[in-house]
């Protein structure tokens, strides 16, 4: 079975200061892992993913997660944040074979960003 | 090029009605997927596509729910005697092979379904 832990329902930061968004996984094996972003009244938009190698991915709109496998996380991070960074954040993961198609999603946070 | 569409994009109906969903997936992928979202609750798997392999319905809340895919393309969601918790936002993803798990989901804006 594969799962996912996005711990934090809402995150707060101010425009202008680091934002941190978390994500742990558990699989059994290797993982593929994503993250997309919804905004209001959209669909889910791609922003990165870890497949292999660096273990730092970078993203659309600036974003960049590191993976560490012997923390099993994932976290969503961009060094200044902006206002219309506000959204909610979805992490996903998927076993990278042996397992389901389908890929798990975590129950997403909110990311507020205050001027 | 296109993305993923749905229609409608919202959906006021009565309990005990059927109501039907439509997602167009980006032209070329064989995956669809559709999920449901409902507030505070992430997203719940449904069903899947795969071109021409019998779907996994392992998702589907109950016998209310089914879908079907013609000709590989268009999908339709069909919800029986809708019920007062079938309330949610209903969201479409397509991808490109998903036998490929590094494959990235591109999704539709959704269909917003309130059952009074």
């Amino acid at each position: 079975a594969q799962s996912v832990a996005q711990p934090e329902d809402q995150v707060n930061v101010a425009e202008g200061n680091p934002l941190t968004v978390k994500c742990t996984y558990s699989v059994s094996g290797n993982p593929y892992l994503f993250w997309y972003v919804q905004y209001p009244n959209r669909g889910l938009q791609f922003l990165l993913k870890y497949i292999t190698g660096d273990n730092l991915v970078k993203g659309s709109y600036g974003f960049e997660a590191e993976f560490n496998k012997s923390q099993t996380s994932f976290h969503l991070k961009k060094p200044s944040a902006l206002v219309s960074d506000s959204a909610l954040y979805f992490c996903a993961v998927r076993v990278t074979s042996g397992g389901s198609y389908i890929p798990t999603f975590g129950r997403g946070t909110s990311l507020i960003v205050h001027p | 090029g296109a993305g993923v569409s749905q229609s409608p994009s919202n959906k006021v109906t009565e309990k005990g009605k059927d109501v039907e969903l439509r997602c167009d997936p980006i032209s070329g992928h064989t995956a669809l997927y559709w999920y449901r979202q409902s507030l505070g609750q992430g997203l719940e798997f449904l069903i899947y596509f795969q071109g021409n392999s019998a779907p996994d319905k392992s998702g589907l809340p109950s016998d209310r729910f089914s879908a079907e895919r013609t000709g590989g393309s268009v999908s339709t969601l069909t919800i029986q005697r809708t019920q007062q918790e079938d309330s949610a936002v209903y969201l479409c993803a397509s991808s490109l092979d998903s036998g490929r798990e590094q494959e990235t989901q591109y999704f539709g804006p959704g269909t917003r379904l309130l059952v009074l």
